[in-house]
């Protein structure tokens, strides 16, 4: 049982280029989210899926697409990154029970030159 | 969700307890108290959630005042691993989003 997986695990872009994290999860949880976190900042939700096939924009969606087309994974694409994209990348999934708990991958490390 | 207050940071001897506190004294009868954990460089960490009893699990203990104003997260025998950022949120446990709204948290430094 991996948990919660992400790839890759580090990533520079120049200004421009496009790129797609993903996301595995191998706890058959209905929910997934995308954060980020900036240096010495708390997470911040950018886009989160309530089950296959369905996504909807968190706090900071701007600049960022998602996709959900199987429940085990989640997907986030960057279609022309920005220098302000820099950041750390979690993922998380939950059961989506009532009293739920989020568990987190492992990260993202993504810089825009 | 209502705002927490958390110490900047503290010190714990090895083997010790350690006592985190936090203050939600906007906290409304339907929040619940979760606390989650961040180690250097790696994703966040649940630990334990609550909604008025004392909560234990295989980490932590979670005592929260009767009148759920504040709450304290316990580690009964920190060791170094332990050493991280703790986080104390307060939320209704299903909103739009399940949103975890992380504030400053607890430096905890776990030292020999």
């Amino acid at each position: 049982n991996a948990g919660v997986t992400q790839t890759p695990k580090f990533r520079v872009l120049k200004t421009g280029q496009s790129m797609t994290l993903l996301c595995a999860q191998d706890m058959n949880h209905e929910y997934m989210y995308w954060y980020r976190q900036d240096p010495g900042m708390g997470l911040r939700l950018i886009h989160y899926s309530v089950g296959e096939g369905t996504t909807a924009k968190g706090e900071v969606p701007d600049g960022y697409n998602v996709s959900r087309l199987k429940k085990q994974n989640f997907l986030l694409g960057l279609e022309s990154a920005a220098p302000s994209q820099t950041s750390v990348y979690f993922c998380a999934s939950s059961p989506g029970t009532r009293e739920e708990t989020q568990y987190f991958g492992p990260g993202t490390r993504l810089l825009v030159l | 969700d209502a705002k927490t207050t958390q110490p900047t940071s503290m010190d714990c001897a090895e083997g010790r307890a350690a006592n985190l506190p936090c203050n939600h004294s906007t906290i409304s009868g339907n929040e619940y108290v979760y606390w989650y954990r961040q180690i250097h460089s790696q994703g966040p960490q649940y630990i334990i959630h609550g909604l008025k009893n004392n909560e234990t699990n295989e980490m932590a203990s979670l005592i929260i005042t009767e009148d759920r104003k504040s709450s304290t997260l316990i580690l009964p025998h920190a060791t170094l691993r332990d050493t991280a950022v703790y986080y104390c949120i307060v939320r209704v446990f299903f909103n739009a989003g399940n949103m975890l709204t992380f504030g400053g948290g607890t430096r905890l430094m776990v030292k020999p």
